[in-house]
């Protein structure tokens, strides 16, 4: 089975930084993406972590700890279409498994 | 630049009936997939499909759901006998390789009445 945990809602100022937290639990483990999703619109892909440590990438970053079974998504400078869902989501086998999502409001 | 194309982006069928999503991957993609998201709720993995077969499947894909490949471009995703509970926004993905990220496409909403 698996299991991947992230808080549901989070708010922040605009130009601000925001800290998205992803807890995994997964029978295996081929690397972990990173989805933005607007509502109503498909998911969209940020970035990926296969090995331990920061990917950047802009505005934003993610980290991995493999051991921990841990990662977070980091949004910097934060700008009103930042606004969304953001979906942490582990490879494993075959398919890619999502958590629940993030959903991220920033006000001005 | 490529993308996955799906129709049609809406599709409302009555209860019982059977419908086809469609799904045009990115060309030179060789994994192929479908989730479906009903309202509020998480994406949910459908099924997987490489070489031409079903890699995995969760336990929503009963008897009820099929997968097609029928010639070199469509993927396609059969229901035979839709269920209220089936409504919610179906997205189907492709992926290059090991490593890559899944593209999705933008979704077809299913309405069941």
């Amino acid at each position: 089975g698996q299991n991947i945990d992230q808080p549901t809602e989070m708010t922040a100022t605009e130009g601000a930084i925001v800290q998205i937290n992803c807890t995994y639990q997964t029978s295996g483990f081929n690397g972990l993406f990173w989805y933005q999703q607007h509502a109503g619109e498909a998911p969209t892909f940020l970035s990926y972590n296969v090995l331990d440590g920061l990917e950047e990438k802009g505005r934003f970053s993610s980290f991995l700890s493999r051991s921990k079974g841990y990662s977070y998504l980091l949004l910097k400078e934060l700008q009103m279409k930042d606004s969304a869902s953001y979906l942490c989501a582990v490879h494993n086998d075959y398919k890619l498994s999502f958590g629940a999502g993030t959903t991220v409001t920033v006000r001005a | 630049e490529p993308e996955v194309t799906q129709t049609p982006s809406h599709q409302v069928t009555q209860m019982g009936q059977e419908v086809i999503l469609r799904c045009v991957p990115i060309s030179n993609h060789l994994y192929f997939y479908w989730y479906r998201q009903i309202l509020g709720q998480k994406v949910e993995f459908l099924v997987s499909f490489y070489n031409n077969e079903i890699s995995e499947k969760s336990e929503i894909f009963d008897d009820q759901f099929s997968v097609e490949r029928p010639d070199g471009s469509n993927f396609t995703l059969k229901i035979r006998s839709t269920k209220l509970e089936d409504s919610a926004m179906y997205f189907c993905a492709s992926r290059l390789g090991t490593g890559e990220p899944l593209d999705f496409g933008a979704g077809t909403r299913l309405s069941v009445l």
